[in-house]
This record gives structure tokens, C-alpha cells and sequence, in this order.
């Protein structure tokens, strides 16, 4: 069976410093991949998607980036932290290929910025 | 561009039936997922369709209709654990392997006793 881990579960980092979040899938090949955001109270944002290693697709202009450097590995990174990167942020998979199946969450960080 | 509309929130009673609707947007259509998400959690899948008709899951059902592109969530028999944010999202394929998942903002259901 698949499965998806995702880190921290909570973070508080200051303006200014540098963030790394890490999710892996098990159990799978060549998965899609997806960074989330969820500020308070609202929906999933999309930050960036992956279908292969390497291949990193990102849907809005922001202070974030993202990197695949191995088939089930999927890192979100910022250089300076911004008060407005603080929310919710969730990794997930999905089967390869069609994009109709449904994507798998991880259990999520939440970032605060301070 | 694409977009995906929900109420922000609803309210309905134990036991009642509530059914909550989703119009979007798309180019590439390739599926309609509905999610619940309690607070805190991360979403949990509930349904899928892709093609136009009514897909029945115990108290769950959700509809499509792919030429108006609009689908709804049926909740019969509701219970207070199922008060929860409801997430209506749409699976995006614009060409060979681009593929995306994208969500509206949710809608907030809130169960009274």
C-alpha cells in the first residue's frame, strides 16, 4: 500500500530565514506530486505540481520553490520567510498519467511566520 | 483561467439532508472530486465523477453535469461528526502527463442538534 510522510507537522520560523519541508511517498512509482496552501479558514491553494523528477510546474508567483530530486521526494523551500507565507501546507500524490484519480494528502505543517 | 465556486458556508440539522453545490470553470476537464476536511486535518477523499450522473456511496452521492459544469454533494441522514469543511476540486489535464488537481475554497457545514 502507499503511503505519503510529510515534516514537520508544526514550525515557527522568523522573517527572513530559510524553510525546507519534506514529503516522501512509499509504495509507489512516478507518482504526480503537489505542494498545497491553506491560509485560515480558506480553501487548497495550488503552489506547484511535478510529474516527474526534475519537472516542477508552479501555478502562482511567489516567495516559495519547490524541487524533485528523486522519484517520491518532493521539497518546498524559501530562501527569506515573508509574514505571509504563514498557513497551512499540505503535500499529496496521485497515480501518474490520467489525472483522474484522486490525490492522497499528507498529514500537513503548519507554518507560522513570526 | 480556471475557477471553482462553493457556498462559504451552510447549516443544517441532524438527520436532515443537505446538498451542496459546485460550478467551475475549466479547460481541460478530467474529473470532479469532492473532499471533507475537519478543522486542523488535512482532506480526506470522498467522491469522483466524470461523467455526467449521480455516483451513490452510502450517505454520500455526487452528481455532474459536465455541460454546465456544475456538481453537487448529497448528505442524507446527517450526523454531528460530519460537520466539516467540504472541498469541491477539479482534475485538470491540458496535455500529455500536465496534470493538476485544483480546489475551490471549501464550504464550512455546520450540523445542530
Amino acid at each position: 500500500s502507499q503511503t505519503i510522510h510529510q515534516w514537520p507537522a508544526t514550525l515557527v520560523q522568523p522573517v527572513g530565514s530559510p524553510l525546507s519541508l519534506e514529503c516522501t511517498v512509499e509504495g509507489t512509482s512516478n507518482p504526480n506530486l503537489y505542494w498545497y496552501r491553506q491560509a485560515a479558514g480558506r480553501g487548497l491553494q495550488l503552489l506547484f505540481y511535478s510529474v516527474g523528477i526534475g519537472q516542477i510546474s508552479s501555478e502562482v508567483p511567489q516567495n516559495l520553490s519547490a524541487s524533485r530530486p528523486q522519484d517520491r521526494q518532493f521539497i518546498l523551500s524559501s530562501k527569506k520567510l515573508l509574514l505571509s507565507d504563514s498557513g497551512f501546507y499540505l503535500c499529496a500524490w496521485s497515480f501518474p498519467g490520467a489525472g483522474n484519480t484522486e490525490a492522497f494528502f499528507g498529514q500537513g505543517t503548519r507554518l507560522t511566520v513570526v | 483561467g480556471q475557477n471553482i465556486d462553493q457556498p462559504t458556508e451552510m447549516t443544517a440539522t441532524e438527520g436532515a439532508i443537505v446538498q451542496i453545490n459546485c460550478t467551475y470553470q475549466t479547460s481541460g476537464f478530467n474529473g470532479l472530486f469532492w473532499y471533507q476536511q475537519h478543522a486542523g486535518e488535512a482532506p480526506t477523499f470522498l467522491s469522483y465523477n466524470v461523467l455526467d450522473g449521480l455516483e451513490e456511496k452510502g450517505r454520500f452521492s455526487s452528481f455532474l453535469s459536465r455541460s454546465k459544469g456544475y456538481s453537487y454533494l448529497l448528505l442524507k441522514e446527517l450526523q454531528m461528526k460530519d460537520s466539516a469543511s467540504y472541498l469541491c476540486a477539479v482534475g485538470i489535464r491540458r496535455k500529455n502527463r500536465d496534470d493538476k488537481i485544483i480546489f475551490g475554497k471549501g464550504t464550512r457545514l455546520h450540523i445542530l442538534p
